[in-house]
């Protein structure tokens, strides 16, 4: 059964930094493209970045791009999203998403149940 | 970015009812689409990708069509599980993906 466990979520004041993770299981980790979509408190989806199997395509969404850095550990069988210089309107529900392919380009066929990330003073 | 645009936002229903939902692109985006259903503190689900196909488990009364710009979601007799937000995203523009606002279905 494919897992996908998120954490590291938080309240955060502006402008500080935060790191989550996503921890896999249930499928060979390497070989799946992975990403990460928020969804702020009452509102819709928002793809924010995403990595391909091998780290070798990687992209981001521009309200976070120059932000936020993706990352993941094959070995760990684990998911990362670094985020700096937090903003208020990066509050919202974080999900780990799973590809149904080792490319970027795709659905995202498994979610986790998301970390909460909260930037207020 | 592509805008994806969902129509209605909001839609009441019977079960039993037959339902269509509609997305639309900002520009051609092929086949490139994708389906969610979500429900009220649960993370998305995938009903349907490649716009027409249907998700490994997902039942046969969820369909999807059309491609270019103008798709569908259709639930054909609608059940007391499938009240919910469905989400239509599309994957054409790589590693820029969007997602439309969403369409609740509610009970009537």
């Amino acid at each position: 059964e494919v897992q996908l466990v998120e954490s590291g979520g938080g309240l955060v004041q502006p402008g500080r930094s935060l790191r989550l993770s996503c921890a896999a299981s249930g499928f060979t980790f390497d070989d799946y493209a992975m990403h990460w979509v928020r969804q702020a408190p009452g509102k819709g989806l928002e793809w924010v970045s995403g990595i391909s199997w091998n780290s070798g395509s990687i992209g981001y969404a521009d309200s976070v791009k120059g932000r936020f850095t993706i990352s993941r550990d094959n070995a760990k069988n684990s998911l990362y999203l670094q985020m700096n210089s937090l903003r208020a309107e990066d509050t919202a529900l974080y999900y780990c998403a799973k590809a149904p392919s080792a490319m970027v380009q795709g659905s995202f066929d498994y979610w986790g149940q998301g970390t909460l990330v909260t930037v207020s003073s | 970015a592509i805008r994806m645009t969902q129509s209605p936002s909001s839609l009441s229903a019977s079960t039993g009812d037959r339902v269509t939902i509609t997305c639309r692109a900002s520009q051609g985006i092929s086949s490139y689409l994708a389906w969610y259903q979500q429900k009220p503190g649960k993370a998305p689900k995938l009903l349907i990708y490649a716009a027409s196909t249907l998700q490994s488990g997902v039942p046969s009364r969820f369909s999807g069509s059309g491609s270019g710009t103008d798709f569908t979601l259709t639930i054909s007799c609608l059940q007391s599980e499938d009240f919910a937000t469905y989400y239509c995203q599309q994957y054409y523009s790589y590693l820029m993906y969007t997602f439309g606002q969403g369409t609740k279905l509610e009970i009537k």
